[in-house]
């Protein structure tokens, strides 16, 4: 069952530019996480704002959070050809949330060029 | 720094073989996780495990079991594979806490003959 929805599906941007990257999501959540991959690896956690949050900052990342709307956004700034890799967003399936399930987006693949 | 690790990288096996693959994780986690992952499906739960023994059906069981014999340990069973289970399989683990991060393994990419 598909939870959070990433947008866009792909970005290609040149080093030096900010990437924004968007998730929606369909019902009530206790945290939303993003997770970046790269190329044929597992998956590295990156960020988690939880339900009562708006606003996240992490080095380069900034993440928000308008649960109104149902919606997440990922900013990373200041992109950098090692910046390259898939990203995507989990929500907690909001049930049973102590044991820690999570429901994965499908990714946007982000590109970023020298 | 945590440590999740899977037995193969890469596998090549013929359809209607037993097929196993092991994850094990060295941060006593209570929560294991066998997901695969298909180009435009995203990640989909195939089985995860709260406890030593335990387990729970995710989105897609069918086809596969599972073994958590020892807390470290969460195994994938493909009882007899089929060329549809050709995929990218990712194990990860994480506490069983409300607000958790998931630490994933590298991966195994399972090729089915």
């Amino acid at each position: 069952s598909q939870q959070g929805e990433e947008d866009p599906q792909a970005l290609s941007i040149q080093e030096g530019e900010n990437a924004t990257m968007n998730c929606s999501y369909k019902t009530s959540i206790n945290n939303l996480q993003w997770y970046r991959q790269n190329s044929g690896r597992g998956l590295v956690h990156l960020i988690l704002i939880r339900s009562n949050e708006r606003e996240k900052h992490s080095g380069r990342l900034r993440v928000t959070l308008d649960t109104s709307k149902k919606s997440s956004s990922l900013l990373i700034t200041a992109s950098r050809a090692a910046d390259t890799a898939s990203y995507f967003c989990a929500t907690d399936a909001g049930y049973g949330g102590s044991q820690g399930n999570l429901i994965f987006g499908k990714g946007t693949k982000l590109s970023v060029k020298p | 720094d945590v440590k999740v690790t899977q037995s193969s990288r890469y596998l090549v096996k013929r359809t209607g073989e037993k097929v196993f693959l092991e994850c094990v994780q060295d941060m006593d986690h209570e929560n294991m996780f066998w997901y695969r992952q298909d180009p435009g499906l995203g990640l989909r739960l195939i089985y995860f495990s709260y406890d030593v023994k335990m387990k729970e059906k995710g989105d897609i069981p069918e086809g596969y079991s599972v073994s958590r014999e020892k807390k470290e340990r969460f195994s994938l069973i493909l009882e007899s594979a089929s060329t549809n289970q050709t995929s990218m399989y990712l194990c990860a683990s994480s506490w069983r806490t409300e607000y958790n991060e998931q630490f994933f393994g590298p991966g195994t990419r399972l090729t089915v003959l």
